[in-house]
């Protein structure tokens, strides 16, 4: 089956700009999450979506937004960009969101690097 | 407070030689799952393998094998046999329950893994 399917893969911004990325989760997974990831912060948790309402939100500021259709396909929309924001946005779903089997564990796709100039 | 920790940040091995990439996490859930990724420098994250709190086993898959300690809070990932395509990032993450994360996973900071010809 198909796996996570983030794009567009590549993008290339300036500050003061937005940006949207998208991700379609694998079939049947219904909770989609977001990372960013960076040489210096690592991995960081960006916000959870499960039937299409934010479950939770790590610590990042309120330009960071996203949102989830009814066919769990997931956006992420980042306003006013800034220089920092260059990273790895990484998107994975799951089965469910609640959980710490086997079962739950993270599809990931291939991640929308974004750069910011 | 690193809930986990990787201290390792590169590795070297020679190809065919097993090798040893080191977790320590920290929760005080008693139910608890530990995952690991690789993600080769394509950028996607890879489930490896996970080990839930309450399997007695080590957790095996394939090549990959997960050295689990409770008592010590370690969950090692062991790669037998290492092949020239397992050069990539190695992160260790744990998934909690409400009371320690609210399901939401926690990455290490990853080790860089070179395997030598």
């Amino acid at each position: 089956k198909a796996g996570v399917t983030q794009t567009p893969r590549y993008l290339i911004k300036t500050r003061g700009q937005q940006v949207t990325l998208s991700c379609s989760p694998i079939s049947g997974h219904r909770s989609v999450s977001w990372y960013q990831q960076t040489p210096g912060q690592g991995l960081q948790f960006l916000f959870e979506y499960f039937s299409e309402t934010q479950r939770n939100k790590g610590n990042f500021p309120g330009r960071f937004s996203g949102r989830q259709f009814s066919n769990s396909r997931s956006e992420m929309n980042v306003s006013t960009l800034e220089l920092g924001d260059s990273a790895l946005y990484l998107c994975a779903s799951s089965l469910v969101r609640t959980g710490v089997s086997g079962a739950n564990v993270l599809t990931f796709g291939a991640g929308s690097r974004l750069t910011v100039l | 407070a690193q809930k986990i920790t990787q201290t390792q940040p590169g590795m070297f091995v020679q190809e065919k030689e097993a090798v040893t990439l080191d977790c320590t996490y920290d929760t005080s859930d008693q139910s608890y799952g530990l995952f690991w990724y690789k993600q080769p420098s394509s950028g996607e994250m890879i489930f490896l393998i996970y080990q839930g709190s309450y399997d007695e086993q080590n957790a095996t898959e394939g090549r990959y094998s997960l050295n689990f300690q409770k008592a010590r809070k370690s969950a090692n990932l062991v790669i037998s046999a290492s092949q020239l395509g397992d050069s990539a990032m190695y992160f260790c993450a744990m998934r909690e329950g409400p009371s320690g994360g609210s399901y939401i996973p926690t990455f290490g900071r990853g080790t860089s893994l070179i395997v030598h010809p």
